[in-house]
């Protein structure tokens, strides 16, 4: 069965640095992947998603993220952080063909300090 | 993407009562999903709910506790039955938007039960 694996439960960063964010996933063939941020009380936002092409996918809020199939990861990165972004993020995948159905990783927590 | 909406944003329910959450989407989709987080948890599939079909359930999860309706194309709902504290959750709908499997997500519904 597909799965996908987040790492880092809590990463804590300062204000203006680099973020890093990993996800590895496990499945067969290519999958849809997705990054969705979770801010307190909110809903989930789609940051970016990688279907084919350009392995490197930019997305919202200065958010970019890598598709390396020999490492089957798809890492979320940004250059300089903003306190706006302490949320929880989700990477997640579609790898059911027709039923569209994602399967998510557990979080990671993210806390940017000022 | 598109504007979900759910109803009710939070509530605060006594055990063994029941809830309906409906959610609303703005434009007409054929794939429509219900989800649920408890506290500190990733999302976990309830079920799918497509129109003119019955809902289709995830393991762990029946009818019986989570009915669902899908009346029509914008329009859905997930009742919780007979509520226990462990209920105690953020249930969210989505809707799946292209033909890749991008879903976007409605804000949540808040539910604790005492």
């Amino acid at each position: 069965a597909q799965s996908v694996t987040q790492p880092d439960i809590h990463i804590t960063v300062s204000e203006g640095a680099s973020l890093e964010l990993r996800c590895n996933y496990s499945y067969g063939a290519t999958p849809y992947l997705f990054w969705y941020v979770q801010s307190p009380g909110q809903g989930l936002q789609l940051l970016l998603k990688y279907f084919s092409g350009d392995t490197l996918v930019q997305g919202i809020k200065g958010f970019e993220a890598e598709f390396k199939r020999s490492q089957s990861s798809f890492n979320l990165r940004k250059p300089s952080v903003h306190w706006s972004d302490a949320a929880e993020y989700f990477c997640a995948v579609v790898t059911s063909g027709s039923a569209r159905q994602l399967t998510f990783g557990s979080g990671t927590q993210l806390t940017v300090l000022p | 993407s598109a504007v979900i909406s759910q109803k009710p944003s939070r509530d605060i329910c006594q055990r063994g009562t029941s809830l309906t959450i409906q959610c609303q989407v703005d434009s007409q989709v054929t794939m429509m999903f219900w989800y649920r987080q408890q506290p500190g948890q990733s999302l976990t599939l309830i079920a799918t709910a497509n129109q003119g079909s019955e809902a289709t359930y995830e393991s762990g999860f029946v009818i019986d506790k989570f009915p669902i309706s899908r009346p029509n194309l914008t329009f859905s709902t997930l009742t919780v039955s007979n509520m226990s504290p462990e209920d105690s959750s953020i249930y969210l709908c989505s809707v799946v938007l292209g033909g890749l499997g991008e879903q976007y997500f409605g804000p949540g519904t808040r539910l604790t039960v005492t």
